[in-house]
């Protein structure tokens, strides 16, 4: 119930290409779903983030689409930079205020 | 400039040995937590402290342990009891009670037990 399931491991696309990140949870009382993104060696930054009372967020070339009733939420990544490349996860809060974090996805953009 | 300041960057232990990483921040938040990351893995929380002299059990504290006497400091001691120490240890902050949840990492250190 606490967890959260994130899909691809690994994600290679080329440069201006659409990189997609899915997760899914099962707990419905979580209340706040941030992305984070990494880059070797670093330690990760918050990128973009959702409340479940929207359906969809975007800044810029990232977007998250978020599906209560799936219980599922998305990053699509536009026109996708060599830049790009980094790891990202997805989270979500629970009740208790703690983020949950899925298992990250190695994006690899290629030029 | 405000952030986390995490050290060292790497670290070798020989097994049986304890070792501790510092993490120190200049943001004024009240939370500091401690991650660790291994590959496929995620983010797993450790210890987490909400205020000074108080902290609590993540979801795999065994074999570590932790102090909060200040408030910008919350270093992580990897005990000898830790049966997997080899990983990437992170540090984050956020502001106590934040709506946003936001946390700010450090850039980690990096524990390899030869």
């Amino acid at each position: 119930q606490q967890q959260v399931k994130q899909s691809p491991q690994s994600l290679i696309v080329q440069k201006g290409g659409i990189s997609i990140i899915n997760c899914a949870y099962e707990n419905t009382a979580f209340d706040y779903f941030p992305w984070y993104q990494q880059f070797p060696g670093k330690g990760p930054a918050l990128l973009i983030a959702i409340r479940p009372d929207v359906s969809e967020k975007k800044e810029g070339r990232f977007t998250i689409s978020f599906n209560k009733s799936a219980k599922q939420f998305s990053l699509h990544i536009m026109d996708s930079q060599p830049g790009d490349s980094a790891t990202y996860f997805c989270a979500a809060r629970n009740q208790g205020g703690k983020l949950i974090f899925g298992q990250g996805t190695e994006l690899s953009v290629k030029p | 400039d405000g952030g986390i300041t995490q050290s060292p960057k790497y670290l070798f232990r020989k097994e049986g040995q304890n070792v501790t990483l510092s993490c120190e921040q200049n943001l004024n938040h009240d939370a500091m937590y401690w991650y660790r990351q291994d590959p496929g893995q995620g983010l797993r929380l450790i210890y987490y402290s909400q205020i000074v002299n108080d902290f609590q059990k993540g979801d795999i504290a065994e074999g570590y342990s932790v102090s909060r006497e200040k408030k910008e400091s919350f270093p992580l001691t990897v005990t000898s009891a830790q049966k997997n120490p080899t990983a990437f240890y992170l540090c984050a902050s956020s502001t106590a009670g934040t709506a946003t949840g936001e946390l700010f990492f450090g850039e980690g250190s990096r524990l390899t037990v030869l």
